[in-house]
């Protein structure tokens, strides 16, 4: 069965520093990967996206992340945290096959020290 | 204009009694879910229909029962509340692609279920 492991369920990084949240997923082809963020009392909003071609991609806010087949992993970065990105970061993939519904990782709650 | 909105936003309720969500997007979707997430962030998806057709019915008890009188709309009975009924649901819409193309979800804003 298709999974997704996000390392981490609190990182904490200071005001200005890299943010690097982790995702890896066990999938037999290579699926669609997704971010999403959740502010506080919010529903969550798509952040950024992987479907094919350029394997680094761009989302809003400044986040990025790239595919790594060899590795499965699809971490985010950004280069500088704001302490508006404090927030609930969830990846997900769809399967290969089936109903395609969003496979969601456990979510990891990023904290900015100011 | 919000996109995907549910009310109530709050609810709080005693076991035992029958309450019930709404939900409505604008966005002309054809696909609407309803997620539970749990006190710690856990997201479980429930159910899901297309253009007013069930298509996702996870292992969820049958308490709850989803009811879309249209694609624009999705709601969301329960009865007998118990304790662990507790958490926020989420509505959420979506476009339903060819293959694999279904990720992006809109999302409400959620509605907190407190069961006393």
């Amino acid at each position: 069965a298709q999974s997704v492991t996000q390392l981490g369920s609190h990182v904490s990084v200071s005001e200005g520093a890299l943010v690097l949240l982790r995702c890896n997923y066990s999938s037999s082809v290579p699926p669609y990967l997704f971010w999403y963020v959740q502010y506080p009392n919010q529903g969550l909003q798509l952040l950024l996206k992987y479907t094919t071609g350029a394997t680094l991609v761009k989302g809003i806010n400044g986040f990025e992340a790239e595919f790594k087949k060899s590795e499965t992993s699809f971490h985010l970065t950004k280069p500088s945290a704001h302490m508006s990105d404090a927030a609930e970061y969830f990846c997900a993939v769809t399967p290969s096959s089936g109903n395609y519904q969003l496979i969601w990782g456990a979510g990891t709650k990023l904290i900015i020290k100011p | 204009d919000t996109a995907v909105s549910q009310t109530p936003k709050y609810l709080v309720t005693q076991m035992g009694n029958d309450k019930s969500i709404k939900c409505e997007q604008n966005l002309g979707h054809d696909t609407m879910y309803w997620y539970k997430q749990d006190s710690k962030k856990f997201l479980k998806i429930m159910f899901s229909y297309n253009n007013k057709e069930l298509i996702i019915n996870e292992t969820v008890p049958n308490r709850f029962s989803p009811k879309s009188p249209d694609k624009a709309h999705l709601n969301l009975h329960i009865n007998s509340l118990e304790l662990g009924d507790s958490a926020v649901y989420f509505c959420a819409s979506s476009q339903r692609g060819v293959g694999r193309a279904t990720g992006e979800l809109f999302f409400g804003e959620g509605s907190r279920l407190t069961v006393l």
